[in-house]
């Protein structure tokens, strides 16, 4: 099964602020990559898919990219809509994978 | 406009078996692979299974095999997911997911099933 690493698992950032989050796959997947958001009683929302295209009516805050295995979603200044969990999961084989979660929260 | 309604919120004791439905509409149902996912409580997201609306076939995570069924029935546009020997560990919402793209990602989300399972 392919691993998705997720990193980190939380961070605690200022509205306005710039935010990385990580996710590194065990082995090479193409940009088999997608990036949702998560908020208590709700279901998912796709934010990123195929590692770097934004999904329709998603804001130009986010951005994903791709270096070898290793997968970023970028805010670039964070909302306060934004606080949330981003999940990444990998598609490109059967189990498909989510990684673990990051929780951004208010500082 | 593409809508994924789920079957209500169930309470199953241990042992038990749960069936939660995932009804499609606004699409052709036959079109798109729907899967199925869990998040327990304090934990992230599960990958189960999926099925194919167009010739049932079924792929589910090996955690599940054994214990999970995916049917759908093509009159009623409707998914199922049936989870037996539930303990308490399934506890989870659960949520069905429409894939599209050549590269699948999940579009179009049920609002999620909650399943309880407790003595």
């Amino acid at each position: 099964d392919i691993q998705m690493t997720q990193s980190p698992s939380s961070l605690s950032a200022f509205v306005g602020d710039r935010v990385t989050l990580t996710c590194r796959a065990s082995q090479s997947i193409a940009n088999y990559v997608n990036w949702y958001q998560l908020k208590p009683g709700t279901a998912p929302k796709l934010l990123i898919y195929a590692a770097s295209t934004l999904q329709s009516g998603v804001p130009s805050t986010f951005s994903g990219s791709r270096s070898g295995t290793e997968y970023t979603l970028t805010i670039t200044s964070l909302q306060p809509e934004d606080f949330a969990t981003y999940y990444c999961q990998q598609t490109y084989s059967a189990p498909f994978t989510f990684g673990g979660g990051t929780k951004v929260e208010i500082k | 406009q593409v809508h994924l309604v789920q079957s209500g919120a169930e309470v199953k004791k241990p042992g038990a078996s749960v069936k939660v439905s995932c009804k499609a509409s606004g699409y052709s149902f036959t079109s798109h692979y729907l899967h199925w996912v869990r998040q327990a409580p304090g934990r992230g997201l599960e990958w189960m299974g999926i099925v194919s609306p167009s010739d049932g076939s079924t792929l589910f995570a090996q955690m599940f095999r054994g214990r999970v069924t995916m049917t759908r029935d093509t009159s009623t546009t409707t998914v199922h997911m049936e989870l037996s020997s539930l303990t308490s560990e399934d506890t989870a919402v659960y949520f069905c997911a429409r894939v599209v793209g050549a590269i699948p990602y999940y579009d179009v989300w049920g609002q999620g099933t909650l399943v309880t399972v407790s003595s």
